[in-house]
């Protein structure tokens, strides 16, 4: 069963604390991402991982970093979290090569206060 | 700068009807163009998919229109039903089958019975 989770699903932090989100993949997909959804913007890459330990800056990196050391297993981490970064957090992944098809999990709703 | 525009913002349509969404873009490098939909609390998930090699992509009631000296792309929905109500995202990748999507604002369908 092709299936990408993420957990927590639901996180409200203060601004300042630290955040971890987590997601994993059971397709053994090489590449993973971190995007955000905010209302009338769409989705936003944060970062694309092609492997473990092969992390690329996406669109919008500022405040956020990555870990990938399993390749189902990638985290985003927010150090010192702030208002602005309240939002809805996908994580995705994907086989390598061609135009594959994103594989999206049901998302983690992060409040920061 | 927004690479993806997509329009409308919202649409409601009746059931039977069918419903247009809007794309366009920038950058004449991207040769793939995925709709991805998603539903409430949920993450986006692919709808359909066409590459500039094609001027047309049918699957069931879901019909991508490409044209390529416009750098413009719509998605109809023919025979709307009220289970089609959802944000549609069209994106748009580079040549090389690069693993990096660009994602427009998303149209909000609702479908009225």
């Amino acid at each position: 069963d092709m299936k990408v989770t993420q957990m927590p699903r639901y996180l409200i932090k203060r601004m300042g604390e630290n955040v971890l989100l987590e997601c994993g993949q059971d397709m053994s997909h090489e590449t993973m991402y971190w995007y955000r959804q905010d209302p009338g913007l769409g989705l936003q890459l944060i970062y694309i991982s092609y492997d473990v330990d092969s992390n690329s800056e996406g669109d919008i990196p500022k405040g956020y970093r990555v870990s990938r050391k399993k390749r189902e297993h990638f985290s985003l981490i927010l150090d010192s979290a702030k208002t602005n970064q309240t939002s809805v957090y996908f994580c995705a992944s994907r086989d390598w090569g061609g135009y594959a098809e994103q594989f999206f999990g049901p998302g983690t709703r992060l409040t920061v206060l | 700068q927004q690479q993806v525009r997509q329009s409308p913002q919202s649409l409601t349509v009746w059931e039977g009807e069918t419903a247009i969404l809007n794309c366009s873009y920038e950058d004449s490098t991207f040769n793939y163009f995925p709709w991805y939909q998603q539903f409430p609390g949920e993450g986006p998930a692919l709808l359909i998919s066409i590459s500039s090699v094609s001027d047309k992509k049918e699957d069931g009631r879901f019909t991508i229109f490409f044209n390529k000296r416009e750098k413009k792309l719509s998605l109809h929905i023919t025979d709307s039903q009220p289970g089609d109500s959802a944000t549609y995202f069209c994106a748009a990748s580079g040549g090389g089958g690069s693993a990096k999507l660009i994602f427009g604002e998303g149209t909000k369908l609702t479908v009225s019975s």
